[in-house]
């Protein structure tokens, strides 16, 4: 069965240090990955998302990932982080499985929390 | 736009009491989905919806569990009876086309179901 590894459950960084989360995905066909994000009291948002094309994926509030297809990979980088990108983060797998398509299979989340 | 529209956001109840969530999601969004995410973990599948005929319900409990969604528009997720493992977010999400891999899901706010 497909399944998603977030290596990180927890992780705890100073504004302006640089972040890097793993996201290694269980799938030997085609996937779109997605990685979501989910701030203190909100709903959970796209960040950014792979479909096919340039493997570096910009998403928004400057985080990039980038898919290794060779490694089943998708890390979310961000070169320096600010106290608001405080959030769970969610990286998310979505790949035909039978007859039934748009599946999305989600990680743990890893918790970051950004000191100010 | 307004987003996908979940209510009620929390609520708690005793064991064995039915409970009823309602999801109305994004204008013109065929694929309707419920997920539910337990503590400490990513959401998980319950049922997705393909305008009004669920396609995957295939992780649903459906000794306990039900879901409808009459016109293809709002659905409502019931649960009869609770049990305390059912403390959870259950989430909707819906996404704009129908049976293809490249849509990308929006998720609503969730609701917060505590089973005393």
């Amino acid at each position: 069965a497909q399944s998603v590894s977030q290596h990180n459950h927890h992780v705890i960084l100073s504004e302006a240090a640089s972040l890097e989360l793993g996201c290694n995905y269980s799938y030997g066909g085609t996937v779109n990955l997605f990685w979501y994000v989910q701030y203190p009291g909100q709903h959970l948002q796209l960040l950014l998302k792979y479909f096919s094309g340039d493997p570096l994926v910009k998403g928004i509030k400057g985080f990039e990932a980038e898919f290794i297809k060779s490694k089943f990979s998708f890390n979310l980088r961000k070169p320096s982080v600010q106290w608001s990108d405080t959030a769970e983060y969610f990286c998310a797998v979505n790949a035909a499985y039978g007859g039934a398509t748009n599946k999305l299979i989600f990680g743990t989340g890893t918790l970051l929390a950004v000191q100010p | 736009e307004a987003g996908v529209v979940q209510s009620p956001r929390y609520k708690i109840i005793e064991k064995k009491q039915p409970v009823a969530f309602w999801c109305n999601p994004i204008s013109g969004h065929n694929t309707l989905y419920w997920y539910r995410q337990n503590l400490g973990q990513g959401p998980e599948l319950l049922i997705r919806y393909e305008n009004e005929e669920a396609v995957d319900d295939s992780q649903l409990p459906k000794d306990r569990f039900s879901a409808e969604r009459l016109k293809g528009v709002d659905s409502t997720l019931k649960i009869q009876p609770a049990e305390l493992g059912d403390s959870a977010v259950y989430l909707c999400a819906s996404s704009p086309r129908l049976a293809g891999v490249h849509e990308t899901q929006y998720f609503g706010p969730g609701t917060r179901l505590l089973v005393l």
